[in-house]
């Protein structure tokens, strides 16, 4: 079946425009997940979705960074005035259960470039 | 905090040689450890956690909680086993936490 897909795979914003990232969990997977991945870096851990309840916001790096997930399937991730450092690949998991140690399957990105 | 480190960028071996790739880990509990690959142009996957014991494509990972490693190993090594290797732990609740990655270049 279908794996994880995310939308668009690249981007390229100027510095202080707004930017939404769409991932597309794998169809029944209750948990989503957002990492960064910085050049030259292992993925960083940005939130976590349990079907549309956000349950660790912990890792998002500020105010400028939300994520949702209003009807449990489908996650955006919306940056506001996108600054340089924003620049990554952001990643999007999803596993089936929650609360157990399930396998993450991941998609295959969105690169963000902030010039 | 969950830390895992990976001290190596790139590792370098000849095919058929015997690979280790390192990650040593903080944690204080219980920590769940896993090796993602990532191959080029494809996606990160899963290749292995340490809960299953179980050897994936020829390669195993022991947890050694004395020196808080789960280092990677396979005795031979193939040229299609050139990728980005992550090495990451799960603590009390779902996250992931990952080291920085290293580049296994297996050359013939």
């Amino acid at each position: 079946g279908a794996g994880v897909s995310q939308s668009p795979r690249y981007k390229v914003a100027k510095r202080g425009q707004d930017v939404a990232l769409r991932c597309d969990p794998i169809s029944g997977h209750v948990s989503l997940f957002w990492y960064q991945q910085a050049l030259g870096q292992g993925p960083e851990f940005l939130t976590y979705f349990q079907n549309e309840a956000q349950l660790d916001k912990s890792g998002l790096p500020s105010d400028r960074f939300f994520a949702e997930r209003p009807e449990g399937s489908v996650s955006t991730l919306k940056i506001q005035r996108t600054q340089q450092e924003d620049s990554a690949v952001y990643l999007c998991a999803s596993s089936s259960l929650a609360g157990t140690s399930y396998e993450q399957y991941f998609g295959p990105g969105t690169r963000l470039t902030v010039t | 905090a969950q830390r895992v480190t990976q001290p190596e960028k790139l590792l370098s071996v000849f095919k058929g040689a015997p690979v280790e790739l390192k990650c040593n880990y903080s944690y204080s509990g219980s920590p769940e450890l896993f090796w993602y690959v990532q191959y080029s142009r494809q996606r990160l996957q899963l290749l292995l956690r340490h809960i299953s014991r179980e050897s994936i494509k020829g390669f195993t990972a022991d947890l050694n909680k004395g020196e808080t490693s789960f280092h990677l190993k396979k005795p031979f090594a193939q040229e299609e086993d050139s990728a980005m290797y992550y090495c990451a732990s799960r603590g009390g609740f779902q996250k992931l936490v990952f080291g920085t990655g290293t580049r296994l270049l297996v050359s013939p």
